[in-house]
Parts: structure tokens; sequence; C-alpha cells
């Protein structure tokens, strides 16, 4: 069973300009989500996917960040403009709707780097 | 609200000893207890679980029972390697369907 995807594995930006990341799930999996994890922190969730429907992004600010997953399965996060405090790993992970332990499968993540 | 409070690190062991990282949770209800593994430049892995008072989950030697009379589910293994240097993430479960998540424990194993 092949993985959950993600692209690109880093990425240098200066601040105020934009950047995408784009995340396939594990087949099947209906649930999605982004995290933002800052170095030596845990994970912070962004937002939640189930199906195409968001579940959760109350910790999305949405003033510079968005996220979209049409047709439920690929997802894209944008940011738009960059702030410096925003470099972190931003981590997909996805999880069925089965799973009654909520059990959560990561990609490898995208590296950000705002300088 | 739902809270995991983990050791802070980083943890420096010789290769062989042994290991424990300590972890306390807050929650209401019944949750599910997660350790996380996360190796140098790679995402986060499932290590193992456990859902229900007094589980013990284990994995690849290691080890963590649910004690509910104590909130804890500490991770422990006998002997570690070098091998298992990474950062150890503790987590519960909350709904809807998402994980509450510790800061992480950096654990540094030297030959």
């Amino acid at each position: 069973e092949a993985g959950v995807a993600q692209s690109p594995r880093y990425k240098i930006i200066e601040k105020r300009q934009s950047v995408a990341f784009w995340c396939n799930p594990i087949s099947g999996h209906a649930t999605l989500y982004w995290y933002q994890q800052i170095l030596g922190q845990g994970p912070k969730l962004l937002i939640q996917f189930q199906n195409n429907g968001v579940v959760d992004d109350s910790q999305l600010p949405k003033d510079r960040f968005s996220a979209e997953r049409l047709k439920g399965v690929d997802s894209t996060l944008k940011i738009q403009p960059a702030k410096l405090e925003d470099s972190a790993v931003y981590l997909c992970a996805s999880s069925s709707i089965t799973a009654l332990f909520y059990e959560q499968y990561f990609g490898p993540g995208t590296r950000l780097t705002v300088t | 609200g739902n809270s995991v409070t983990q050791m802070e690190g980083p943890v420096t062991l010789s290769e062989e000893a042994f290991l424990t990282i300590n972890c306390t949770y807050t929650a209401t209800g019944y949750p599910s207890l997660f350790w996380y593994v996360q190796y140098p430049g790679e995402g986060l892995q499932l290590l193992l679980k456990a859902t229900k008072a007094d589980d013990k989950g284990s994995n690849k030697g290691f080890e963590a029972t649910y004690r509910k009379e104590t909130t804890s589910f500490h991770l422990e293994k006998g002997s570690v390697q070098v091998s298992d240097s990474a950062v150890y993430f503790c987590a519960l479960s909350g709904p809807p369907y998402q994980l509450i998540w510790g800061a992480g424990t950096k654990l540094i194993i030297k030959p």
C-alpha cells in the first residue's frame, strides 16, 4: 500500500512570497489533516478534511493560509503572503473513516524556510 | 480540555541502557493513547497504541501501559540501540478524529 505523498520536500522563499504544498493521501482514506510543526515542538493541526468538507480549521490563519481538497482526494495548502514565522515543516496525514482508534498516517513533510 | 505532558529532552543514553520516557495526560472520557516516532528528516510513524485502561501497547521492543489511575502512558525499552535515536511523541485521541499531541522528547543514543 502506497503511503502519504507530499511535494515538494523542501522549499525556500522570501517573505511576502507565496507557496503551495501538495498532498496525496493513502487511497481510500476519507480524512486528511494538515499540520504545522515548528522545530522542537509537536505538530499543530491547521485543518482537517472529511472527504472534501472541512471539519476543523480553527487554527488556520485564514488571512494568509488556505487549503482545499477537491474531489475528496488530493489536497493543496497555500500560504500567501509568507512570513518569517511560517518557517516550519508542513505535515500531511490521512486516516480511514473506519479506523476506530484514530490512527493517522503521515507523509514525509515539506520543510519551508522563509528568509 | 484534553492535554498531554511529556518529559523534556533531550534524553541521552548509552547503547543497551534502559529507556523510560514519561507521558501523562488530562482527558475526559476514555481516550486512546499513542506513541509516535519521528526519525531525522522523516514524517511521524505510529510506534504503538493502547485503547483502554490496562492495555499494553508494544512494538519493536518498546512498550507502554495505559494507566488510568495515574493518567500515564510511559514509554519503555529494555535495551536501546543507536538506531532508536529519534523524537518521540505521546498523543491521545480527541474528537472529532483528532490527536492531542505532546511536545515531543528527543532521544539520543550514544554507541
